[in-house]
Parts: C-alpha cells; structure tokens; sequence
C-alpha cells in the first residue's frame, strides 16, 4: 500500500469554524489531490497539487482552500464550515514516471479518509 | 452534467458467477478509463485501468473492455468471490487542461453471494 495518511480521520465541527485536514505521504509523488465523496455524487475533486507551493482548483473548490509547503503534506482548510461540506475527504497522490508523462494517467493511491460532520 | 455514468446502483451476483460492471461515458475526449473498488471506511483502491487505443485489458479475475463508439466500458470479474462484494466507481480523463483531473462515475455496489 502507498504511504499515505489522513489525519484526522473523523472530526465534528459547528458551523462557521475553521478546520484543517491533513494528507501526509512517505512516496515522494509529486502530484496531491483532494477528493470528496457524498451520496449520490461518487468522488468529485476538490482541489490537487502538481508541485510544492503549485496548486489549483478542482470541480468544487468554492469553500475550500490548500497548501502544500513541503512535497510530503498537501492541507485543506474549510475556512469557515457549513453543513453542506460535512463529507468523506480523500487525499490521493500519483506520479509520472516518465518525464512528460501525464499525471492522470498514473495510478492515484487514496488515503483512508477523514469523515468530517459540521453541525 | 455527467460525464461518467454507472447507471446501475447495486448488483447482486452469486459466488462463481460472472459480475459485469457497467459505465457509460459522454465526452468523447477521454482517453483514459480507470476502476477502483472501495471497501466500507476505507480508501479507494486502484483495480485496473485501459487506454483508448485498446479494447480489453486483463489483470487476473479482472478484465475491462472499452466499446470507444459506444462510448462504454464494463468490468468483468470471473468467478466472483464474497471479497469482492464493494463499491466499484469507474473514472475517466481526458488529455490538455484539466488533464489533472479524473471524473468519477457515482459507483455500483457489488454484492457477491456465497
């Protein structure tokens, strides 16, 4: 299994506060994505990463927003939580094992999850 | 819009038996399908992917075939085994901007019988 680890992996919040979920990897991948999965919906990317301090937005990043300082840890912050954003986040990483190769046509490992709920 | 749809939302098959996955896809840009399975409280895992200049991939039990005028794909899983009872999402990108991402269809949950 990849070396990849979400922390926390559950959390209940209130509306309004700030959280930050963390997606720890030990694979040295350069590419980081974050997912959400609802009912109803399957997975839906939410932002990713193609390099330390390079990121961009996915199909529903209204809400959210990322860092990645370091290649191993890629964070999504929910700046101020409401209800619609309780959810099951996924982080996932790949890499392109040749120069040029396109990113999405390696294999994306996916973390175990952090179930958030905002009350 | 759905770009990637699995319009069955469960199966039942019995152990031994063959499980067909389908998957139908509208935008003729991708070129690139993936299936993933996913256990209750875990991850996604990779299980097996195909590339538009094919028409069938096999990986042990596992095999996909991609229909390109159809626009479909299906998963073939011979003989099914109660481990495999999961939820099975198929994914899809496409080449240039945006090549970053995968679109994933709303998943079909396998129940395999013993």
């Amino acid at each position: 299994d990849a070396g990849i680890t979400q922390s926390p992996r559950h959390k209940v919040t209130e509306t309004g506060t700030p959280v930050t979920l963390r997606c720890h990897q030990t694979e040295n991948h350069r590419y980081m994505y974050w997912y959400r999965q609802d009912p109803g919906h399957g997975l839906r990317l939410i932002h990713y990463s193609y390099g330390v301090k390079d990121t961009d937005k996915g199909e529903v990043s209204d809400g959210y927003s990322v860092s990645r300082s370091k290649t191993e840890d890629f964070l999504l912050t929910l700046e101020s939580a409401t209800s619609s954003q309780t959810s099951v986040y996924f982080c996932a990483i790949s890499d392109s094992g040749l120069a040029g190769g396109r990113p999405n046509t390696d294999t994306q490992y996916f973390g175990p999850g952090t179930r958030l709920t905002v009350l | 819009d759905q770009q990637v749809k699995q319009n069955s939302p469960s199966l039942s098959v019995q152990e031994g038996r063959i499980s067909i996955l389908n998957c139908d896809y509208t935008n003729s840009m991708f070129d690139y399908f993936l299936w993933y399975k996913k256990y209750p409280a875990e991850g996604p895992t990779f299980l097996i992917s195909i590339s538009s200049i094919k028409d069938k991939n096999e990986d042990g039990r596992f095999t996909v075939f991609l229909n390109k005028s159809a626009k479909h794909l299906s998963l073939h899983i011979v003989p099914s085994q109660p481990g495999d009872s999961a939820v099975y999402f198929c994914a899809a990108s496409a080449p240039g901007a945006g090549s970053y991402q995968l679109t994933f269809g709303k998943g079909t949950k396998l129940s395999v019988i013993p």
